[in-house]
């Protein structure tokens, strides 16, 4: 298995709600990552799990949450979101510090 | 910190060589990837250089200068479905902002 996959695909959800994006890789790479990407903008790092340890927090709003439940499943909690915050939320995993492998990610609305 | 640089746009014919070059500025350097979108699909790994040279796989080849900063995806014998967004990224997950290659007929 050379995929990485995320669900939902698609979120709508209100300022209020509380939601979860999921992250699952089989292919035991020891890091995992979620970004941020904006049309027509590059993927915008997150954070970083190495080892399930979370190693990169780059100064992300605490309305966003990581979790890291074991090696292949990596969550992103979602809270009190912000229109602004709408966008393509990928996850991505590496066994070596290149060669991410992406998933298909899930676009995000916030209404 | 890193910042890297590439063309935001380049049009070429198919069947066509088209190069793409990327300027990196960074305080510690562990390496060039290259990564392909499509149009509401996710980024892909193309080639990764750690060392300065020339890397080929195919249509795609990916070169690295050290000393000059600099990188370049060449792509060859080009087709439609190359039409895409090429990102370079200089390691710790730096992208540069992208070189949205446009493949006419």
């Amino acid at each position: 298995d050379t995929e990485v996959t995320q669900t939902p695909k698609h979120l709508v959800m209100g300022m209020t709600n509380k939601k979860s994006l999921k992250c699952e890789q089989h292919m035991g790479h020891r890091a995992m990552y979620w970004y941020k990407q904006k049309a027509k903008k590059p993927p915008e790092l997150m954070f970083v799990y190495s080892y399930e340890k979370l190693s990169i927090n780059e100064s992300v709003p605490s309305r966003f949450s990581p979790e890291c439940p074991n090696s292949s499943l990596l969550n992103l909690h979602l809270h009190a979101l912000q229109p602004e915050d709408s966008a393509l939320y990928l996850c991505a995993s590496s066994q070596v510090d290149y060669g991410y492998t992406f998933g298909s990610g899930t676009r995000l609305t916030v209404v | 910190g890193q910042s890297l640089e590439q063309p935001s746009e380049v049009t070429a014919v198919e069947g066509a060589i088209v190069q793409i070059n990327c300027t990196y500025q960074t305080s510690g350097f562990y390496g060039l990837s290259w990564y392909q979108q499509h149009d509401g699909g996710a980024p892909t790994f193309l080639s990764y250089n750690a060392l300065d040279g020339l890397e080929e796989t195919g249509r795609f080849s990916s070169f690295l200068s050290r000393s000059d900063s600099y990188g370049y995806l060449l792509l060859q014998e080009l087709q439609m479905k190359d039409s895409a967004s090429y990102f370079c990224e200089a390691g710790k997950s730096t992208f540069g902002d992208g070189t949205t290659l446009t493949v006419k007929p």
